[in-house]
């Protein structure tokens, strides 16, 4: 099975600030890569697909990029609305495992 | 427009079985790969298992040989049924479409299964 590892788990900002997470697979998944958000309560939403396409009507500010086993997502300026659990999948191959997750919180 | 409404979810005894439901609107589930995936309270998220359009299916390890993915095209509904259940399994359930560019576009709710004594 492939290992998606996220980093930072969590981590603080502010409205505004750039922000980076970043997702290691545990080998080579093309750009088979895709980036969710979920708020609490709710189920997660798709903002980026193979590593770099932006989901229809999700903002131009996330942005991703990447390819084999090294990808980003970033968060040009923080929204209030950001402040959230970002989690990477592979869809290279099956089982489709996610990311850990990371927690964005208000600084 | 497409919609996922999960149902089925409740309170069952470990050992015991639930089978899981999500209806589909919008869209045609014998089309698509359908996903379930579920989430523990206070954790990440965990996927279980896909059917293909073809009919092929797969597991997480973590439930195979004790839960089985299906459809019923007549009424464009996904079921998981889940037997032999643990403690670890509970969690929110959610069903997702994925489309044929290997994402999950689309979301169901979520449905709440508790397994205790």
């Amino acid at each position: 099975d492939i290992q998606m590892t996220q980093s930072p788990s969590s981590l603080s900002a502010s409205v505004g600030d750039r922000v980076t997470i970043t997702c290691r697979a545990s080998q080579s998944i093309s750009n088979f890569l895709n980036w969710y958000q979920q708020k609490p309560g709710k189920a997660p939403k798709l903002l980026i697909y193979a590593a770099s396409s932006l989901q229809s009507g999700v903002p131009s500010t996330f942005s991703g990029s990447g390819s084999g086993t090294d990808f980003t997502l970033t968060i040009s300026s923080l929204q209030p609305e950001d402040f959230a659990t970002y989690y990477c999948q592979q869809s290279y191959s099956t089982p489709r495992t996610f990311g850990q997750g990371t927690k964005v919180e208000i600084k | 427009e497409v919609q996922l409404v999960e149902s089925g979810g409740g309170l069952v005894q470990p050992g015991g079985s639930l089978r899981l439901s999500c209806a589909a609107s919008g869209f045609t589930v014998s089309s698509n790969y359908m996903n379930w995936v579920r989430q523990a309270p206070g954790k990440g998220l965990e996927w279980v298992s896909v059917i293909y359009s073809g009919g092929s299916t797969y597991y997480a390890d973590s439930v195979k040989g004790r839960f089985t993915i299906s459809r019923d095209n007549s009424k464009n509904t996904l079921y998981l049924q889940m037997n032999s259940l643990r403690d670890e399994d509970t969690a929110v359930y959610y069903c997702a479409r994925e489309t044929l560019n290997w994402y999950l576009d689309y979301w169901g709710q979520g449905t709440l299964v508790t397994v205790s004594s």
